[in-house]
């Protein structure tokens, strides 16, 4: 069946340092979304990328979907203390169609 | 609007019991998914309901179940509980027909601890 693998498991980080999450997939993707949980919180919407290639910007977060649209990532510049969570990427199931697969998630923590 | 929201918020229960937990989508929605949420698993899909229908199950026993109300509103039932059906349960609604391309909001969840 699908595979989704998301590394590292956990990041820790000095404030200021750049961080970045990788999500694999098995199977070819129609689309990819991403998912940010705060501590004790739960998972909220932060983007979707639907074309090979694609790039797409939020203040300090650039995120890709691989030409192959097999993997993604998100890197944070600068990191900053508000973006201490556990990011999750999110595919569908079988690749194309169906309920979300969440991947198991990029726990990161910020040192100040 | 007001987001999506989950009763109660925490419950306890002790093997062999069994539990409902309820779920409201943001008005207007019509899709709502419930995920469990462990340290182990992660966030593990249960089922999808549309239009009071259920559309897709995930790989869990039939002690889970759930129903969807003409309201939208969705209830889940684990039967029989066990210890390792600890966990957050959350549910997400969706503002189209479900599937994979519309954002998820999600509820704050239900922490549920069996004893």
């Amino acid at each position: 069946g699908q595979q989704v693998m998301q590394i590292p498991q956990y990041q820790h980080v000095q404030e200021g340092e750049d961080f970045t999450t990788y999500c694999n997939s098995s199977t070819t993707l129609s689309n990819i979304q991403w998912y940010k949980q705060r501590p004790g919180g739960h998972p909220v919407f932060l983007i979707q990328l639907v074309k090979s290639g694609e790039v797409k910007k939020q203040k300090r977060l650039t995120f890709q979907f691989g030409e192959a649209k097999k993997n993604s990532s998100l890197h944070i510049t600068a990191t900053q203390t508000t973006d201490v969570g556990t990011y999750f990427c999110a595919p569908p199931e079988g690749g194309s169609q169906g309920n979300l697969i969440f991947g198991k998630g990029t726990k990161l923590s910020v040192k100040p | 609007k007001a987001g999506v929201t989950q009763t109660p918020r925490y419950l306890i229960k002790t093997r062999g019991q069994q539990v409902t937990l309820s779920c409201s989508p943001i008005s207007g929605h019509r899709s709502v998914s419930w995920y469990q949420q462990t340290p182990g698993q992660g966030l593990q899909f249960l089922f999808e309901y549309f239009s009071e229908t259920q559309r897709n199950k995930g790989n869990f026993p039939g002690r889970f179940s759930g129903r969807q109300f003409s309201n939208s509103r969705s209830e889940m039932n684990v039967s029989t509980l066990e210890l390792g059906d600890s966990a957050l349960y959350l549910c997400a609604s969706d503002p189209g027909q479900g599937g994979s391309y519309n954002e998820q909001f999600f509820g704050p969840g239900t922490r549920l601890t069996v004893l």
